[in-house]
């Protein structure tokens, strides 16, 4: 059972424009989430984070926000730039830091210029 | 910082025929170690996690084995290879205690032919 879910397999936005990714969560235990990207053929790279005790972390263009009632983040990239087209993962983490990362399925982002 | 170095790049195999792929890390000691797998369509699925020189445990059940000789280094095995293990894999680590990401190597492309 997907713990971790990104509904949107694909999302595509213009150059310039707000991009807009999704995640939902099911565990309420989690209490830490990532954000990666990947790019073909390479390892993900961490992106940004928040921890539950927050609702928005912001580093440069990239925004997350968290929801906790309703088990949703969100990442927002502003303005969006041809580069920023990858794949992009949520994670999430138990409050154990031994514990491997959950992973969802990933959003391709096509940022078209 | 901490890097992973993962080799090699890409592999094509027989069925039937036996894999090892290895897994280093720099720039830090007793980290926590992962192999994941992205097949097409699938995210990024969890197969091992090892905390410490000696420690597996295996997340699905599987033609694969792991094994971690050395506190920086990290082994994936099979015996015999099948057609449904071709994917992507990655080896990631990370620093354990809570809020931390996991850092990820380049990837391994195998196609089992």
């Amino acid at each position: 059972d997907q713990q971790v879910k990104q509904n949107s397999p694909s999302l595509s936005v213009q150059e310039g424009r707000i991009s807009i990714l999704n995640c939902d969560y099911t565990n309420s235990m989690f209490d830490y989430f990532l954000w990666y990207k990947k790019y073909p053929a390479e390892g993900p790279t961490f992106l940004i984070s928040i921890s539950s005790i927050k609702d928005k972390n912001e580093d440069g263009r990239f925004t997350v926000f968290l929801n906790k009632s309703a088990k949703h983040l969100s990442l927002h990239i502003v303005p969006s730039q041809p580069g920023d087209s990858a794949v992009y993962f949520c994670a999430a983490r138990y409050p154990s830091g031994n514990t491997p990362l959950v992973f969802g399925k990933g959003t391709r982002l096509s940022v078209i210029a | 910082s901490q890097t992973i170095h993962q080799w090699p790049a890409t592999l094509v195999q027989p069925v039937g025929s036996p894999l090892s792929l290895e897994c280093t890390v720099e720039g830090t000691s007793n980290p926590n170690l992962y192999w994941y797998r992205q097949a097409a369509g699938r995210g990024l699925q969890l197969l091992f996690y090892s905390v410490g020189i000696g420690q597996i445990s295996s997340e699905v059940p599987q033609n694969l084995s792991a094994s971690r000789p050395q506190d920086r280094q990290f082994i994936l095995s099979s015996k015999k290879l099948l057609l449904s293990d071709s994917g992507f894999y990655l080896c990631a680590g990370s620093l354990g205690g809570r809020n931390t990401e996991a850092f990820f190597g380049q990837g391994t492309r195998l196609t089992v032919v």
